[in-house]
């Protein structure tokens, strides 16, 4: 069965950088595209962008551009997602989700645990 | 960017239906998605492209879409179903995922 395995909670300083993992198994990676979306403690979801496994081309909202990164290695099945120069406005769950794409767009069927970062000052 | 407004909550007696809503600017030339996420967890998919169900998720779950709302219908209401209901659709016209605010869903 599909599962998307999450790396474990982090606590981080202000300024510091975060990488968080995404281990996908149960279907062949490089087939869905990879979305990564947060969840602040209490607030919605906010998607963030997602990333092609096959070629590694991704796309992020205009706010994340330049501090955040998305990565693969296809070679593992695993996703990235790296936060740099944090601020306590970045303490979230973060999630990895698996895409699938439809006529009007991507939708997400099977999503990870959750890596919740937390950033103290 | 496209906005999605959801209420921030509906309440429901057991046994009841409960039907949350989702507006956007001619939401109905969109497909729209429906996740469900109980605290402590991730979102689970209950309806996607505006009715269709995936495997596991109970038929008392539908979903309808037109002009400016599309709507969540959960029938005969159980304890189990009290969570948040997010209703989420792709922006064509800036290539971006969007998320309603989110509904809280109480069972009386």
């Amino acid at each position: 069965q599909v599962q998307l395995v999450q790396s474990g909670a982090e606590v981080k300083k202000s300024g510091a950088s975060v990488k968080v993992s995404c281990k996908a198994s149960g279907y062949t990676f490089i087939d869905y595209y990879m979305h990564w979306v947060r969840q602040a403690p209490g607030e919605g979801l906010e998607w963030m962008g997602w990333i092609s496994p096959t070629s590694g081309g991704t796309k992020y909202v205009q706010k994340f551009q330049g501090w955040v990164t998305m990565t693969r290695d296809t070679s593992i099945s695993t996703a990235f997602l790296e936060l740099s120069r944090l601020t306590s406005d970045d303490t979230a769950v973060y999630y990895c989700a698996r895409a699938l794409s439809g006529d009007l767009g991507d939708y997400f069927d099977h999503w990870g645990q959750g890596t919740l970062v937390t950033v103290s000052s | 960017s496209y906005v999605l407004t959801q209420p921030p909550s509906v309440s429901v007696a057991p046994g009841q239906t409960a039907r949350i809503t989702c507006g956007g600017n001619n939401i109905g030339s969109k497909s729209v998605h429906w996740y469900q996420q109980k605290p402590g967890q991730a979102p689970v998919m209950v309806v996607y492209d505006d009715r269709a169900r995936p495997s596991g998720i109970p038929e008392r779950f539908s979903g309808s879409n037109s002009g400016n709302t599309a709507t969540l219908t959960i029938s005969r209401v159980e304890a189990g179903d009290e969570a948040d209901y997010y209703c989420q659709i792709w922006d064509s016209s800036s290539d971006h995922v969007a998320f309603g605010g989110g509904t809280k869903l109480t069972v009386l």
